[in-house]
C-alpha cells in the first residue's frame, strides 16, 4: 500500500519562497508527482522525480530522496496566483502506474 | 491533442437518484482511471481500467457504484442510488505505457463536480 503525508495549508508572502514537503511509504515506487490545483479546476503537472536529486524548471523545484521517502516542492518568487493546492504523488510500477495522492497542501499567498 | 474529455462538468441531483458520468480519454492511452476528490482532500482511486478491462476496483463501492469502458475507449461510471456523501468532484484520468511529453503520460479531465442535495 501507500501512505503519502504532506502538511494541510501554508501561508506565504509575495515574493517571498515555500517548500512544500511530502513524505511516503509505498512499493513498486516509480516516480513521485507534483501537481498544482486551483479551486474548481483539474490538478495540472507540475514536476516529476524519478531519481535523487533536484530538478528545476522556472520558478518551481522539486526534490526527491528515494532512500528518506522525501520530497520537497520549492516555489520561489510566489505571486497570488500560485495560491492553490498542490498535490504530491506516488506512482506505483507494479500497478499500471497508478497515482496514489497525497491530501494536498493549500497555499495561501499573501500580499 | 485533444485531452481527457468528460461531460457533465456540474450536476445537481437529489438523493436516491442515479447520474452517470461520461469519459473520452486521450486517442490510443490504454489506462484510464477515476478517482473522486472530496473536497479539500487529494483524489482517491475509484478504479483503474487496462483497455476494457477493470484492473483494479477495490476501492468502487460496488453496491451503489459501476463503471465500464466498452471497445476500450470511452468510459462511464455510474451511481444508483445516489446518496449525500457522494458528492464529491469526479476525475478521469488517463496514461499510456510509453512516457511521452510533459506529463509523462498521465493526463486529467476536467472533472465532474456532484452535488447531492
Amino acid at each position: 500500500g501507500q501512505n503519502i503525508d504532506q502538511p494541510t495549508e501554508m501561508t506565504a508572502t509575495e515574493g517571498a519562497i515555500v517548500q512544500i514537503n511530502c513524505t511516503y511509504q509505498t512499493s513498486g515506487f516509480n516516480g513521485l508527482f507534483w501537481y498544482q490545483q486551483h479551486a474548481g479546476e483539474a490538478p495540472t503537472f507540475l514536476s516529476y522525480n524519478v531519481l535523487d536529486g533536484l530538478e528545476e524548471k522556472g520558478r518551481f523545484s522539486s526534490f526527491l530522496s528515494r532512500s528518506k521517502g522525501y520530497s520537497y516542492l520549492l516555489l520561489k518568487e510566489l505571486q497570488m496566483k500560485d495560491s492553490a493546492s498542490y498535490l504530491c504523488a506516488v506512482r506505483d510500477g507494479n500497478a499500471g502506474n497508478m497515482l496514489t495522492f497525497g491530501g494536498g497542501t493549500r497555499l495561501m499567498v499573501k500580499p | 491533442e485533444a485531452g481527457v474529455v468528460q461531460s457533465p462538468r456540474y450536476k445537481i441531483i437529489e438523493k436516491k437518484q442515479p447520474v452517470a458520468f461520461w469519459c473520452n480519454p486521450i486517442s490510443g492511452h490504454n489506462t484510464l482511471y477515476w478517482y473522486r476528490q472530496n473536497l479539500g482532500q487529494g483524489p482517491e482511486l475509484l478504479i483503474r481500467y487496462e483497455n476494457e478491462e477493470a484492473v483494479d476496483d477495490s476501492q468502487l463501492p460496488k453496491d451503489r457504484f459501476s463503471a465500464e469502458r466498452l471497445k476500450g475507449v470511452d468510459s462511464t461510471l455510474k451511481i444508483q442510488p445516489a446518496e449525500l456523501g457522494d458528492s464529491a468532484v469526479y476525475l478521469c484520468a488517463s496514461s499510456s505505457r510509453a512516457r511521452t511529453g510533459a506529463n509523462y503520460g498521465y493526463t486529467f479531465g476536467s472533472g465532474t463536480r456532484l452535488t447531492v442535495v
